[in-house]
């Protein structure tokens, strides 16, 4: 089957402009998470949804950063005012939350996100 | 709070040597560990999850292997495919579900 699926997979942007970043997860994922990777480092957690609710945003670094995932499937990351310093890998990843299931979660190509 | 620190940062490799990867970890309860391999440009790709001490899996030329406070990732006789940089993550118990990764292990394998 798909997996999970990011557009675009390149964005550039300039400082202080509005973005929206768009993750399609894979089918029957409950669970929806996006990071932020940048070189060198491993993914850091941004926020995660169970099905249409944000169950944890606690990753969101300030209040320019928004998602939202309006029918449980389908989310976008939205970022104002962009910075130079947002310039990031921005994976999603997407898991069952069948109970007993295990928590793997699977994770998109990623858009990559150059702000100038 | 949860802490994950792999090493060594870098490996480099001639193909068929034989080496590990470790990935060190502080969590108050292990829900799960899992390890992904992420090539250049591309998002994680899943290899393993480790629930318990003393269990291992394999897959090809990787075995991963865990106690109560690290993983390895054992790499048999790789060959320059196995290039990649990888990563390593846990989940505690107590209702998140949030994952902590390590900065990840970059591999590079010589023909």
């Amino acid at each position: 089957g798909a997996g999970v699926s990011q557009t675009p997979s390149n964005k550039v942007t300039e400082k202080g402009k509005y973005v929206e970043l768009r993750c399609d997860p894979i089918s029957g994922h409950t669970a929806l998470y996006w990071y932020r990777q940048s070189l060198g480092q491993g993914p850091e957690f941004l926020i995660y949804f169970q099905g249409t609710g944000a169950a944890d945003d606690s990753g969101l670094p300030n209040d320019r950063f928004f998602a939202v995932r309006p029918e449980g499937s389908v989310s976008t990351l939205k970022i104002q005012r962009t910075e130079r310093g947002d310039s990031a890998v921005y994976l999603c990843a997407s898991s069952r939350r069948d109970r007993g299931y295990q928590e793997t979660q699977y994770f998109g190509p990623g858009t990559r996100l150059l702000v100038l | 709070e949860d802490q994950v620190t792999q090493s060594p940062e870098a490996l480099r490799l001639q193909e068929g040597e034989s080496s590990s990867l470790n990935c060190s970890y502080t969590v108050s309860g292990l829900r799960g560990l899992f390890w992904y391999r992420q090539d250049p440009g591309k998002g994680p790709e899943f290899l393993f999850t480790l629930y318990s001490a003393g269990e291992e899996k394999e897959k090809e030329r990787l075995k991963a292997t865990l106690t109560k406070k690290e993983s390895f990732l054992h790499i048999t006789a790789p060959k320059p495919e196995d290039s990649a940089t990888y990563l390593c993550a846990v989940q505690a118990t107590g209702g998140s579900y949030i994952p902590t990764f390590g900065r990840g292990t970059s591999l590079i394998v010589h023909p």
